[in-house]
């Protein structure tokens, strides 16, 4: 069974400083995609960026961007010049097989600071 | 665009009742997914649709059943509540390429 560990549960970042979330996962496929969603406190997931295993390049998002580890199983997210708006819980999820199903990490809490 | 509708989005039951939460989807989608959250564990998946017509368990499946009615719609049912299912609950489509899109949730407890 495919696993995700968030080692982080809270995380505060300064407005406009850059903050690193880190992901970690446990998988026997070889296909597979990662996400990283948002979760402001209206509850609403919302997607933020997401990286195919086969694409070697690490995907980008405007301020997010991703650093892609295949070999070391890691999937950590990078908010540069983070903003009040970016407040909320980040979970990390995987997909892989066919019925794309979402495992997910338990969340890492961010905080910014004005 | 309504995207994924949820409902009711608040519901308080007592031990023992039962309810239906409903799923729509307006995206013409083939998945659906349901999804449970409790605090510090992250998204749980309860069942899932691959297509009209199938229905999957996922990880946390006991105590609930679901209905794949349609293309549209994916309901999850409680029949007979317990504590233990007081939770928030998403329901999610996908057009068959990983990009879930979720509904807004429904928070329920269970007393």
């Amino acid at each position: 069974a495919q696993t995700v560990t968030q080692s982080q549960p809270e995380m505060s970042v300064q407005e406009a400083e850059t903050v690193t979330l880190s992901c970690t996962y446990d998988t026997s496929e070889s296909d597979y995609y990662l996400f990283w969603y948002k979760q402001p406190p209206s509850r609403q997931m919302i997607l933020v960026i997401r990286q195919e295993a086969y694409k070697q390049q690490n995907a980008t998002e405007n301020r997010f961007s991703v650093n892609f580890q295949k070999a070391a199983k890691s999937f950590s997210l990078k908010i540069s010049d983070s903003q009040l708006g970016d407040a909320a819980m980040y979970f990390c999820a995987y997909s892989g097989g066919s019925n794309y199903k979402l495992t997910f990490g338990k969340g890492t809490l961010l905080t910014v600071n004005p | 665009n309504a995207g994924v509708t949820q409902t009711p989005k608040f519901q308080v039951l007592k031990t023992g009742q039962s309810m239906t939460l409903q799923c729509a989807q307006d995206m013409n989608h083939n998945s659906m997914y349901w999804y449970r959250q409790d605090p510090g564990m992250g998204l749980r998946l309860i069942y899932y649709s691959a297509s009209e017509g199938t229905t999957d368990k996922g990880e946390v499946p006991n105590g609930y059943n679901v209905s794949r009615l349609n293309k549209r719609e994916f309901s999850l049912r409680l029949e007979s509540a317990a504590p233990s299912q007081t939770s928030v609950y998403f329901c999610a489509s996908s057009a068959g390429d990983p990009k879930d899109t979720f509904g807004s949730g429904t928070r329920l407890t269970v007393v």
